[in-house]
């Protein structure tokens, strides 16, 4: 099954403005993660929500979580042209096994300056 | 600040040679994890590895594919006969427990089978 699809697929703004991007899933989670990734490099961990929040903030990024509709936003205010990356979101399930993250395709950010 | 390092960066090899790939984990995580990630798709999870065995595993993970934990560093992946459609980038990451804990990915080895 498809887990943490995002949209949209690209978004394009200018620098300064907010960029905000959600995220969908199809099971229960224990939580859900946050992760960039700058053009031919690594992921990078951004943050993490757990099943029983609703709201998190991390400097200037603000994640929201609504397990009944199975999705999750990830705001970016005042947007800078470093914040161009790939951002990807990632379902963590836990049980029995060990568990895993699984990805979606991510959201293509450009920001302009 | 901590990192996970893998290498090489990028491998070209012919298809049905045996490459393995090798990572160095944060060295106070216990769990450990190959992902892959084919030119413009989805990451996928390919395998984790906690306590010297493997936890779980992914369907992409089969019979071609091992990881190994040869000494207190290093974590490899070894595809055993590869393909063309194993060209991916190939990401090692590590975590300190399994529930509430981000991952660190290391910056990948591309893997291109020709």
């Amino acid at each position: 099954s498809q887990q943490g699809e995002e949209d949209p697929q690209a978004l394009s703004i200018q620098e300064g403005e907010n960029a905000t991007m959600n995220c969908s899933y199809k099971t229960s989670i224990n939580n859900l993660q946050w992760y960039r990734q700058n053009s031919g490099r690594g992921l990078v961990h951004l943050i993490l929500i757990r099943s029983n929040e609703r709201e998190k903030h991390s400097g200037r990024l603000r994640v929201t979580l609504d397990t009944s509709k199975k999705s999750s936003s990830l705001l970016i205010t005042a947007s800078r042209a470093a914040d161009t990356a790939s951002y990807f979101c990632a379902s963590a399930t836990y049980g029995g096994s060990q568990g895993n993250l699984i990805f979606g395709k991510g959201t293509k950010l450009s920001v302009k300056p | 600040e901590p990192e996970v390092t893998q290498t090489p960066s990028h491998q070209v090899t012919q298809m049905g040679q045996e490459v393995i790939l090798r990572c160095v984990p944060i060295s106070n995580h216990l769990y450990f994890y190959w992902y892959r990630q084919i030119l413009g798709q989805k990451v996928e999870f390919l395998v984790s590895f906690y306590n010297n065995e493997i936890s779980e595993k992914s369907e992409i993970f089969d019979d071609q594919f091992s990881v190994e934990r040869p000494d207190g560093s290093n974590f490899t992946l070894k595809i055993r006969s590869t393909k063309l459609e194993d060209s991916a980038m190939y990401f090692c990451a590590s975590s300190p427990g399994t529930a509430n804990y981000g991952y660190t990915f290391g910056s990948g080895t591309r893997l291109t089978v020709v």
